[in-house]
């Protein structure tokens, strides 16, 4: 069973443009969610975090929002660059450094 | 930044034989060190919680004697596929916090293992 889901297993996007990645959760007790990029061959490094009592974070071109009752957030990256490409996963806290994954969605940002 | 690694980056065993993964924090310790397992096209799932100086702490679902944990150091934990089948081929990565925000756990690089 799948607590934390990103449906779109891809995305390209223009240079320039914006990049929405999308993430739904199942779970209402979640209280915290992170997102990660990952590079091939490398292990995820740390991008933005959001907390349930916010409905937005920003930080620089990247902006997470958190709808809870929909269960669902999203991070957006504006201007989207080439080097945004990677995957993308996000993550639900279940405990102290412990998290749930997405499955990831991988973003291709075309030059 | 704080830097984890993991070796190998990638190893191809034989069904029926063990193999090591280590996972070292290169510039901090870490008293508690997390490891995940990748399937194609799935999502990273915790496996188990490495303690050093105690036991680790295996989510449902794992097999202890299977995947043997082995916290030695503050620096390093390893995990052991033993009597490795096809079926635990898979990206295998571990994690270790550093500071006291859940935003401070470090990844490393990951480990493809793939049992022929």
């Amino acid at each position: 069973d799948q607590q934390v889901k990103q449906n779109s297993p891809s995305l390209s996007v223009q240079e320039g443009r914006i990049s929405i990645l999308n993430c739904d959760y199942t779970n209402s007790m979640f209280d915290y969610f992170l997102w990660y990029k990952k590079y091939p061959a490398e292990g995820p490094t740390f991008l933005i975090s959001i907390s349930s009592i916010k409905d937005k974070n920003e930080d620089g071109r990247f902006t997470v929002f958190l709808n809870k009752s929909a269960k669902h957030l999203s991070l957006h990256i504006v201007p989207s660059q080439p080097g945004d490409s990677a995957v993308y996963f996000c993550a639900a806290k279940t405990g102290t450094y412990k998290y749930i994954f997405g499955t990831g969605t991988r973003l291709k940002v075309l030059a | 930044g704080a830097v984890v690694s993991q070796h190998p980056s990638w190893v191809i065993c034989k069904s029926g034989t063990s193999v090591k993964i280590e996972c070292r924090s290169l510039d901090f310790q870490a008293t508690t060190m997390f490891w995940y397992r990748q399937f194609p096209k799935q999502s990273l799932m915790l496996m188990a919680t490495s303690n050093e100086g105690s036991k680790a702490t295996y989510e449902q679902g794992v097999e202890k004697d299977k995947f043997l944990i082995n916290h030695a150091s503050l620096t390093l934990s390893t995990l052991t596929v033993t009597s490795a089948h096809p079926e635990d081929s898979s990206f295998y990565i571990c994690s270790a916090p550093q500071g006291a925000k859940d935003t401070e756990a470090f990844f490393g690089q990951g480990t493809r293992l793939t049992v022929v």
